[in-house]
């Protein structure tokens, strides 16, 4: 199993701004890409799925480049309860079974300032 | 529906002692994983499942045994418990769709001594 890599950050960004993460994967077998958001001393959580074709949910947008193995996430009208650690994540598995479970990048923290 | 639920919440041991955390999920997923969370190393595959009575190693899998004798359970055994396995232990379900992601239980936060 190969490395994902993020931006530890923080990044301290004000309340109503649009930040962006990226992330790199090196297994050029990874199958689903995944965005999870950490709260201190929590489980992760879905954010969202990452589609191929890029995919949107509220104020989240999630981009993926196969080619370049790059994954995004931009986060628009931010929020204060936005403030989390950002969780890039990648599975070799898929819906037919074989390998599975996630890799996971270190996360990058994000302060949103009031 | 309940999720993922793991037990104990907090554990502490000795060095040496064995234990076992316990994984429920009443899902009906196929897919059962363990992860380590460790300062600075972010979250690491111990073991997963891909379906009853099948299971393989992770990336961390030394000193942890599993098994998983029903689509519901899926218990980690800590064989002789040492202070590296201090952690935080995640258990996590998904179904048959890789692009449902996984979901987590609450943790098991473990210290040994």
């Amino acid at each position: 199993r190969k490395e994902v890599e993020q931006d530890p950050g923080p990044f301290n960004v004000p309340e109503g701004a649009t930040v962006a993460f990226n992330c790199t994967y090196s297994n050029s077998a990874s199958q689903s890409f995944f965005w999870y958001r950490q709260d201190c001393r929590k489980e992760p959580k879905l954010l969202m799925s990452v589609y191929s074709s890029g995919n949107e949910d509220g104020r989240f947008t999630a981009q993926l480049n196969r080619a370049s193995q790059y994954i995004s996430l931009l986060i628009r009208d931010s929020k204060l309860s936005d403030s989390a650690t950002y969780l890039c994540v990648v599975n070799i598995g898929y819906s037919g079974g074989g390998a599975d479970g996630l890799t996971f990048g270190k996360g990058t923290h994000l302060i949103i300032q009031p | 529906n309940a999720g993922v639920t793991q037990t104990p919440k907090f554990q502490v041991l000795k060095t040496g002692q064995s234990m076992t955390l316990q994984c429920a999920q009443d899902m009906n997923h196929e897919y059962m994983s363990w992860y380590r969370q460790d300062p600075g190393m972010g979250l690491r595959l111990i073991h997963y499942s891909v379906g009853a009575g099948i299971t393989d190693q992770g990336e961390v899998p030394n000193g942890y045994n599993v098994s998983r004798s029903t689509t519901e359970d899926f218990p980690l055994r800590l064989l002789s418990a040492a202070p590296s396995q201090t952690s935080v232990y995640f258990c996590a379900s998904r179904g048959g769709t890789a692009l449902d992601g996984y979901t987590f239980g609450s943790g098991t936060r473990l210290t040994v001594v």
